[in-house]
């Protein structure tokens, strides 16, 4: 199993829908995580972390973590074509809870 | 700007040739990361320093990469002998020692290579 598995998509939601992301992680990654977003040719940008159990909200996007489920999730609420980008889930690293493991990516594609 | 900064932003080498990248981390930043990217793939990681001690490479980082961060503030990443498959984007990050919120860790807006 990857450190970090996400399913590279594209996934197409329509203007204002909301936007579902999902991430799986192994033992090998810590309890931290965090949601980038990625513009095509440009660097990732955070979005939002997560550390503990449930949901934290922040404007129209949800991080959810599920540790028992070993699953990670972002949801984006009022999707916006602005929103069309990569979005990478990312892990701490368990051993020096320093460095990130990435997952390959969800492209995701905001439609009008 | 008080951000990640990397230079160059693009660099064309050819095969070959050496090329060397630098970054200035956030200035109360103490750990500065080095990732790589490539097409349709997340960042991969290849090294860190926690000031100015390398702690940690990946099995990723041959011998012809080596990085440098010698006083424990800007940081260098060296390719030499350049070969095609070292084209990618180099992506430098840095955060602070503390936990959770406090070590979260910001990209600089990456160094394009392409060796030809």
């Amino acid at each position: 199993q990857k450190e970090v598995e996400q399913n590279s998509g594209p996934l197409s939601v329509p203007e204002g829908a909301i936007a579902s992301l999902n991430c799986t992680y192994s033992d090998r990654v810590s309890q931290s995580f965090f949601w980038y977003r990625q513009y095509s040719g440009k660097s990732p940008e955070l979005i939002m972390s997560i550390y503990s159990n449930g949901d934290k909200e922040d404007g129209r996007f949800t991080a959810q973590l599920n540790k028992a489920s070993q699953y990670v999730s972002l949801l984006i609420r009022d999707s916006q074509p602005s929103d069309s980008a990569t979005y990478l889930c990312a892990g701490r690293d368990t051993g020096t809870a320093s460095k990130l493991t990435f997952g390959t990516g969800t492209r995701l594609q905001v439609t009008l | 700007d008080t951000g990640v900064s990397q230079d160059p932003r693009h660099k064309i080498t050819k095969r070959g040739q050496n090329v060397t990248f630098r970054c200035d981390p956030i200035s109360e930043h103490n750990r500065l990361y080095w990732y790589r990217q490539t097409l349709g793939q997340g960042p991969e990681f290849l090294t860190y320093f926690q000031n100015e001690a390398q702690l940690e490479k990946s099995r990723l980082l041959s011998d012809r990469f080596s990085a440098e961060r010698p006083k424990g503030s800007f940081s260098t990443l060296e390719i030499q002998r350049t070969e095609q498959g070292d084209s990618a984007m180099y992506l430098c990050a840095s955060s602070s020692q503390g936990t959770n919120s406090g070590n979260t860790i910001y990209f600089g807006e990456g160094s394009w290579l392409t060796v030809v």
